[in-house]
């Protein structure tokens, strides 16, 4: 079946530490990759995107994410996150419709 | 301006209610959904409709029914309220039915059943 796999589901950072956040997928043909971030009581934003062409996508707020085809893995980074970092953040993906991780809780203490 | 968004943005009912939720787009897409948060934050799609035509149903019970009268609009009409219908309901909409594009979410709608 098709899915998409967060493994890290709380992630407890100070500012100025560098954030990395675990995404798996598991179907073939094209691949459509997201990172959607939910900050507390809002609606999902999209962070960056990946359909084909650098593996190394940048996005807002000083987000990357690299896509891995051979590790199936699309991971985001931040260098130095700050404490408004502090959200859920969604991993997604799929051909036909988008589905999501469960989702990783980040919280970034000053 | 709003780009998706959802009437009401609380709604607090009792169980066996009807009760509907409205969804609207003013970006031109053709294409929408409807995706049900829980309170695990998990996102599950429920429904899409591609230029009013329904075109993902998911496994949803038949009491939630989607209504799609233009491609600009699509609500969301549940029957008989259930305690476990209580989650935030996320409409979201895409430039048409090719993933790679993404999608753009509305505020959400929080459904609380009592």
């Amino acid at each position: 079946a098709q899915s998409v796999s967060q493994h890290n589901h709380h992630v407890i950072l100070s500012e100025a530490a560098s954030l990395e956040l675990g995404c798996n997928y598991s179907y073939g043909g094209t691949v459509n990759l997201f990172w959607y971030v939910q900050y507390p009581g809002q609606h999902l934003q999209l962070l960056l995107k990946y359909f084909s062409g650098d593996p190394l996508v940048k996005g807002i707020k000083g987000f990357e994410a690299e896509f891995i085809k051979s590790k199936f893995s699309f991971n985001l980074r931040k260098p130095s996150v700050q404490w408004s970092d502090t959200a859920e953040y969604f991993c997604a993906g799929n051909t036909d419709k988008l589905i999501f991780g469960t989702g990783t809780r980040l919280q970034v203490f000053p | 301006d709003t780009a998706v968004s959802q009437t009401p943005k609380y709604l607090v009912t009792q169980m066996g209610n009807d009760k509907s939720i409205k969804c609207e787009q003013n970006l031109g897409h053709d294409t929408m959904y409807w995706y049900k948060q829980d309170s695990k934050k998990f996102l599950k799609i429920m429904f899409s409709y591609n230029n009013k035509e329904l075109i993902i149903n998911e496994t949803v019970p038949n009491r939630f029914s989607p209504k799609s009268p233009d491609k600009a609009h699509l609500n969301l009409h549940i029957n008989s309220l259930e305690l476990g219908d209580s989650a935030v309901y996320f409409c979201a909409s895409s430039p048409d039915r090719v993933v790679n594009y993404g999608y753009t979410f509305g505020s959400g709608t929080r459904l609380t059943v009592v």
